[in-house]
């Protein structure tokens, strides 16, 4: 089945320590995203990438860092400089041409030891 | 950027009744428009979508809205079932941007048998 598979489900993160959240899509998608969502929240964008090699920032991307070498994967880091990464974090894929549906995995819970 | 509320936060119903989530958006530029159902632990799935040259769409049970001269559009459920009850997400474009969405905050609908 085609699809996102987001690894960890849970993740716990010491104070002071970076840590990767895994994202893979067999869609044949070349644009990925990463949000976070909150309790009572919407999603939020972290990064998005378009194309392999290339990415930018969303809306609240300070205190993460994201890569994209490979067109399946896109791994998001919490580094240390998140203060507060507490949160459930989304992975999400689309087709770039044009508005089209994007597709979530089913995410990673982060948090604090 | 975009801006996008949606109202109500909660909505309890009961099972065989309509159910009704509004939202409203800031940028007049914005084209798409889709919605998203949301379990308890998974990621988001899309439900049915919208764009700025439609006035209306329906899937079985599910109907979208869109007024774009007053910038809101709204998710219809008729004959709700317990299985409805769920997180929904309205989300828009930013403008002319392809997939970077702003999501609403999010309806716990809740459909009692």
């Amino acid at each position: 089945d085609g699809g996102i598979t987001q690894s960890p489900k849970y993740l716990f993160r010491k104070e002071g320590q970076n840590v990767t959240l895994s994202c893979e899509q067999n869609l044949n998608h070349d644009a990925m995203y990463w949000y976070r969502q909150d309790p009572g929240q919407g999603l939020r964008l972290i990064y998005y990438s378009q194309i392999v090699n290339d990415f930018q920032k969303g809306d609240i991307a300070e205190g993460y860092s994201v890569s994209r070498e490979k067109k399946e994967s896109f791994p998001l880091t919490v580094t240390s400089a998140q203060k507060n990464p507490t949160a459930f974090y989304l992975c999400a894929s689309s087709i770039v041409e044009g508005n089209q549906p994007q597709h979530f995995g089913d995410g990673t819970r982060l948090s604090i030891l | 950027g975009e801006n996008v509320e949606q109202h109500p936060s909660t909505l309890s119903v009961q099972e065989g009744d309509s159910a009704v989530i509004k939202c409203t958006y800031s940028d007049s530029a914005s084209n798409y428009f889709p919605w998203y159902k949301q379990e308890l632990g998974k990621g988001p799935q899309l439900i049915i979508d919208i764009r700025s040259n439609v006035g209306e769409k329906k899937d079985q049970r599910i109907a979208v809205t869109l007024n774009k001269t007053a910038k809101h559009f709204s998710l219809h459920i008729t004959e709700t079932q317990p299985e409805d009850s769920a997180v929904y997400f309205c989300a828009a474009t930013y403008g002319t941007s392809y997939g970077k969405l702003t999501f609403g905050q999010g309806t716990i609908l809740t459909v009692h048998p």
